[in-house]
């Protein structure tokens, strides 16, 4: 079965600095793989998705994320943070077979001033 | 552009009792799924309507069923509420493509506490 797996519950970074949010996928066949966002109290925001192509996917707010095959990894990546991304973050990937979407634990995004 | 909507936002019940949860989709969407967030969680699929069937379900028991109208729109049933039960229930809706490249839109969520 499809998975991803999010390996920090949280992270904290300095505004104005990188931020990396990690996610790392299982999957059989072509994976199907998003960035979604939340904030308190409400639902999931799509910031972007891997289908094909070009491994650097543009998102957004300024969002983007890297697509490694050989790591199978798709982590999140913002050049300069600002307090305003700090919210919780989920990783999915796309379940063909059972047509859902399988979203990793989450990781909480804290950036300070 | 309508977004997805969800009613109620908040809801209390009681072990034993039956709920309803309604969302609207987004329109020009044809699927409509249905998310569990427990706290401190990523969402748990329940299952997704297409054409008014269901054509996916996650692993979560027969007490938990839905329906989608004609126009989209849908429902999630749970009868029998366990404690257990308590979570922000997340509708998300999408068109269907035969690549399933389409990302989902969310609502903001029922918040159902089952006392």
């Amino acid at each position: 079965a499809q998975s991803v797996a999010q390996p920090e519950d949280q992270v904290n970074v300095a505004e104005g600095n990188p931020l990396t949010v990690k996610c790392t996928y299982s999957v059989s066949g072509n994976p199907y793989l998003f960035w979604y966002v939340q904030y308190p109290n409400r639902g999931l925001q799509f910031l972007l998705k891997y289908i094909t192509g070009d491994n650097l996917v543009k998102g957004s707010y300024g969002f983007e994320a890297e697509f490694n095959k050989s790591q199978t990894s798709f982590h999140l990546k913002k050049p300069s943070a600002l307090v305003s991304d700090s919210a919780l973050y989920f990783c999915a990937v796309r379940d063909s077979v059972n047509n859902d979407m399988r979203f990793g634990a989450g990781t909480r995004l804290t950036v300070k001033p | 552009e309508t977004g997805v909507t969800q009613s109620p936002t908040h809801l209390i019940k009681t072990r034993g009792q039956q709920v309803t949860l309604r969302c609207s989709s987004q329109s020009g969407h044809n699927t409509v799924s249905w998310y569990q967030q427990a706290l401190g969680q990523g969402p748990q699929f329940i299952f997704q309507y297409y054409r008014e069937e269901e054509n996916g379900r996650g692993n979560f028991p027969p007490r938990f069923s839905g329906l989608q109208f004609p126009n989209y729109s849908s429902e999630l049933n749970v009868n029998a509420l366990e404690l257990d039960d308590s979570a922000l229930y997340l509708c998300a809706s999408r068109q269907m493509t035969r690549t399933y490249n389409s990302p989902l839109h969310f609502g903001n969520g029922t918040r159902l506490t089952v006392t």
